[in-house]
């Protein structure tokens, strides 16, 4: 265990739908980040909240959305879904000062049929 | 921004033999931290070694070492006694000082030959 948890590890749902990911961080880790790996591509950044606040922004869709609530998990928010949506999606938290590692939970593979 | 590149897409290495895998990265910033993540087939994100900018010597974890060329931003991954279960996808990232973001490059597929 990582302790980075992602729910749920597998989805499937039909094109239009709309999905909502789940990440808990690292016990004391204020930063979450979220990534999205198509197949055989590498980690595209989505977008990273910190404390509670969006702190960076990637190549995020306007369908897409996230946020970061007072017990520091995170939802990502995925909408009119695509066939094109189908990837793994990674959540990540660190701890910032404290070390500079990044844990990664072991993602949501969304399949959009 | 940083960049990171990976420009060879796959490797294979014969076992117990070393293979060196390339990472060329670009940043303007003078404080950064570079990453080698492995991803086996269970896709899990699996941090291999780290390497702090400021720092000098060569990360070492077991039988992973890094050479950090700083002026050529270069950080290559070697990998020495090659164990089957080393095949794995690998990625090399950067990130610039604290809580912020990993930029990835694309990643390198590296298949172990018995």
């Amino acid at each position: 265990d990582s302790g980075v948890t992602q729910t749920p590890k597998h989805l499937i749902t039909a094109t239009g739908q709309r999905v909502t990911l789940r990440c808990s961080p690292r016990s004391g880790d204020l930063s979450v980040y979220w990534y999205q790996q198509s197949l055989d591509q590498g980690l595209q950044f989505l977008i990273q909240y910190y404390n509670g606040e969006e702190r960076a922004k990637g190549n995020i869709l306007e369908r897409f959305s996230a946020q970061q609530f007072p017990d520091l998990h995170s939802e990502l928010n995925l909408s009119s879904l695509e066939l094109g949506d189908s990837a793994l999606y990674f959540c990540a938290s660190s701890g910032g000062l404290r070390d500079y590692g990044y844990t990664f939970g072991s993602g949501t593979r969304l399949t959009v049929v | 921004a940083q960049t990171v590149t990976q420009s060879q897409p796959e490797m294979s290495v014969q076992e117990a033999e070393t293979v060196t895998l390339s990472c060329t990265y670009d940043t303007s910033e003078s404080d950064y931290y570079l990453f080698w993540y492995k991803q086996p087939p269970s896709r899990q994100m699996i941090l291999v070694i780290r390497q702090e900018a400021y720092k000098q010597q060569n990360a070492t974890e077991n039988r992973f070492s890094v050479n950090f060329q700083k002026a050529a931003k270069s950080f290559s991954l070697k990998i020495s006694d090659s164990q089957l279960g080393d095949a794995a996808m690998y990625f090399c990232a950067c990130a610039t000082g604290a809580n912020s973001k990993l930029t990835f490059g694309k990643g390198i597929t590296l298949s172990v030959r018995p």
